[in-house]
């Protein structure tokens, strides 16, 4: 099984502020690799997919970045409806498996 | 537009069986793509349950595949899941979803398991 670790678990931004939240895996999952978004009481919303395309209407502020065992996630400038908690998740291998989440808050 | 409904007993006694239903409207199970459950403990993060294909075709996580059954009905554009033997650590909000890049969820149901 192929184990996903982010970091920071907790990142305290301004609004208008860059966000940088990284995921790692534990062996390669090429670009098979997917990003969440997800707030309180709401399903989670798929924001990237192929490590750096945006889903369907994601704003551009949203960009993914990596391969293999390193990504990143970037945030350009947070607005207040981007506090939220966000997952990767690997999708190169069964079984699939997620990372424990990165709480964006508001500093 | 791609809409997933899951249904089910919101409540389940320790030791017996959760049973969810999805409905999907707006596509074709048929036509392609595995279909999921994910689940969400309270204040915790997300765990893969399974997927199947409309074919049949199944994938568990191993650390739930020998309480986990997940079946399709393409008749009523419908896949289900079984999970057994079930505690309260399987208390969970409990999504239904499409892909493995998963581009549709289901608003998920809160799943409580006590006595």
């Amino acid at each position: 099984e192929i184990v996903m670790t982010q970091s920071p678990a907790t990142l305290s931004v301004s609004p208008g502020e860059r966000a940088t939240l990284s995921c790692r895996a534990s062996q390669s999952v090429s670009s098979n690799l997917a990003w969440y978004q997800q707030k309180p009481g709401q399903a989670p919303r798929l924001l990237i997919y192929g490590a750096s395309t945006r889903a369907t209407g994601i704003p551009a502020r949203f960009s993914g970045s990596g391969s293999g065992t390193e990504f990143t996630l970037t945030i350009s400038s947070l607005q207040s409806e981007d506090f939220a908690i966000y997952y990767c998740q690997q999708y190169n291998n069964w079984p699939l498996t997620f990372g424990g989440g990165t709480k964006v808050q508001i500093k | 537009q791609v809409q997933l409904q899951e249904s089910g007993p919101g409540l389940v006694k320790p030791s017996e069986t959760l049973s969810l239903t999805c409905t999907v409207s707006g596509y074709s199970i048929s036509s392609d793509y595995y279909w999921g459950w994910i689940r969400q403990p309270p204040g915790k993060g997300l765990e893969w349950i399974g997927s199947i294909y409309h074919s049949g075709s199944t994938y568990y996580n191993p650390s739930l595949k020998s309480r986990v059954t997940i079946s399709v009905d393409t008749s009523k554009n419908q896949f289900s899941l079984k999970l057994r033997s079930v505690s309260a650590a399987d208390t969970a909000a409990y999504y239904c979803a499409r892909g493995n890049r998963i581009d549709y969820w289901g608003q998920g149901t809160l799943v409580t398991v006590s006595s």
